[in-house]
C-alpha cells in the first residue's frame, strides 16, 4: 500500500505558465513533506519542504500548499522555465526516520 | 553530490549471483539510506542506518542485507540477485542536526540481473 500518493504521472506545461502536482497521505504522523527534482542520470535533490504547522511555503518560484485537514500538499511552479523539465517526487516523513516517497511527475516545460 | 559516492556505478549480473553494493560518505552524516527506484514507484526504502551497527527495515527489504561496521561506508548485498531486484539503487545520507535533516542523495547505482 503506498503512503504517498501523487499525480499526475506527467504533465505538459507551456513556457511561462503554472505547473502543479498533487499529493495525498494517509498517515497523520507524517510531519515532514519534502519535494525532490530529478533531472535523467542524476539522484533526486531537496527542492522545498514543509512542516503540517504552515499552510504555505514559497522559496523563488516554487511554493507548497499544504492542507492538513484533507491530508494533502501540492507543489505549484510559477513561470515554469524549460530548465525545470524535470521528474519532481513528494515525500513524507515521520520524525526524519522513513522517508516514503510519491509515484513521480515527470515535467516537461515547452519553449 | 554532497559528499557520496556509490561503487559501482553499472553492473551487469546473472540470476543466483551475490552482489554487493557501497555507499561511500565524507560528511560524517549519521543517517544512510538506501533506496531503489522503479517506473511508477517512485523511491523506496530499503534499509537505513542511523548510526555505526544500527540498521533497521524499510519498506522493500526482502532479499536484501546491509552492513555499516563504518561510519563513512554503508554496504546494501543481494545475498541472490534475482531478475525482479534490476533497479537504479540510491544511497542518501542525513546529518540528523539541521531543522529540515535534508536527505543528500548519491548519483545511483544501475543494477541488471540477467
Amino acid at each position: 500500500q503506498q503512503q504517498v500518493k501523487q499525480s499526475p504521472q506527467s504533465l505538459i506545461v507551456q513556457k511561462g505558465g503554472i505547473s502543479i502536482i498533487n499529493c495525498a497521505y494517509e498517515n497523520t504522523a507524517f510531519d515532514y513533506f519534502p519535494w525532490y527534482q530529478q533531472f535523467p542520470g542524476k539522484g533526486p535533490a531537496l527542492l522545498i519542504a514543509i512542516r503540517p504547522d504552515v499552510s504555505e511555503k514559497k522559496e523563488g518560484r516554487f511554493t507548497i500548499s499544504f492542507n492538513k485537514s484533507a491530508k494533502q500538499f501540492s507543489l505549484h511552479i510559477m513561470d515554469s522555465q524549460p530548465g525545470d523539465s524535470a521528474t519532481y517526487f513528494c515525500a513524507a516523513s515521520y520524525n526524519f526516520n522513513k522517508f516514503y516517497f510519491g509515484s513521480g511527475t515527470k515535467l516537461n516545460v515547452k519553449p | 553530490d554532497a559528499g557520496i559516492t556509490q561503487s559501482p556505478r553499472h553492473k551487469v549480473t546473472e540470476t543466483g549471483t551475490p552482489v554487493t553494493l557501497r555507499c561511500h560518505q565524507t560528511e560524517n552524516h549519521r543517517y544512510m539510506y538506501w533506496y531503489r527506484q522503479d517506473p511508477g514507484h517512485g523511491l523506496r526504502l530499503i534499509h537505513y542506518s542511523y548510526g555505526v551497527k544500527d540498521t533497521d527495515k524499510g519498506e522493500v527489504s526482502d532479499g536484501y542485507s546491509v552492513s555499516r561496521s563504518k561510519t563513512e561506508d554503508f554496504l546494501l548485498t543481494l545475498e541472490s540477485a534475482t531478475s525482479s531486484q534490476t533497479s537504479v539503487y540510491f544511497c542518501a545520507i542525513r546529518g540528523g542536526n539541521s531543522t529540515y535533516n535534508e536527505q543528500f542523495f548519491g548519483p545511483g547505482t544501475r543494477l541488471t540481473v540477467l
